[in-house]
């Protein structure tokens, strides 16, 4: 089966920890997002990679940083930095230029962190 | 600067229902608007999009209107079902290309009563 796997589903830390959430895709997919969900504020854009080797910030990367080694990998590291890490992350990829779907995010099922 | 604004925040519909969402934009550059259902527990997942040469495009009972002249564009549900029960967010982007980075709106929850 083709898709988006994040792993744990829940992740507990310390406060002052570095925590490293894994996104992997099968889908041949060249662009990779991390986006942060709180409750009302809807999906806000961390990172975003559009090819191997290279990223990008979005809207909210300060405390978070990313790489992106493989094409189909695109682990996020929420760093002591972040004041507020509590939150569900939810990782994407959307396929390549020319494909019919390009531009449509295909969405992980989210990996719900909370430091306690 | 959130520059997609959603409402309801949250939205009870009766089964058989129309139930409507409403999205406004800031960016005029914007030229392609996206809407994504999640269920509990789930990532978001492509519901219907538009692009902006278009007023109206249907799927099924799910309906985008969009009106360029007041930078907004809503979701119609026809015919809720209790199945529709989700979190809907309204996107928009500049070019529908990978790599396009997608502005979200706040999101709506909808319950479809039985």
């Amino acid at each position: 089966d083709g898709g988006i796997t994040q792993s744990p589903k829940y992740l507990f830390r310390k406060e002052g920890q570095n925590v490293t959430l894994s996104c992997e895709q099968n889908l041949n997919h060249d662009a990779m997002y991390w986006y942060r969900q709180d409750p009302g504020q809807g999906l806000r854009l961390i990172y975003y990679s559009q090819i191997v080797n290279d990223f990008q910030k979005g809207d909210i990367a300060e405390g978070y940083s990313v790489s992106r080694e493989k094409k189909e990998s695109f682990p996020l590291t929420v760093t002591s930095a972040q004041k507020n890490p509590t939150a569900f992350y939810l990782c994407a990829s959307s396929p390549a230029e020319g494909h019919p779907r390009t531009g449509e995010q295909f969405f992980g099922p989210g990996t719900r962190l909370t430091v306690l | 600067q959130q520059q997609v604004k959603q409402s309801p925040q949250s939205l009870i519909v009766q089964k058989g229902g129309i139930s409507i969402i409403n999205c406004a934009y800031e960016n005029t550059a914007f030229d392609y608007f996206p809407w994504y259902q999640q269920f509990p527990g789930k990532g978001p997942a492509l519901l219907i999009a538009i692009r902006p040469d278009v007023s109206e495009k249907k799927e099924g009972r799910f309906t985008i209107s969009f009106n360029k002249s007041a930078k907004q564009f809503s979701l119609h549900i026809m015919d809720s079902q209790p199945g529709d029960s989700a979190t809907y967010f309204c996107a928009a982007s500049i070019g529908e290309t990978s790599g396009s980075r997608l502005t979200f709106g706040e999101g709506t929850q909808l319950t479809v009563n039985p």
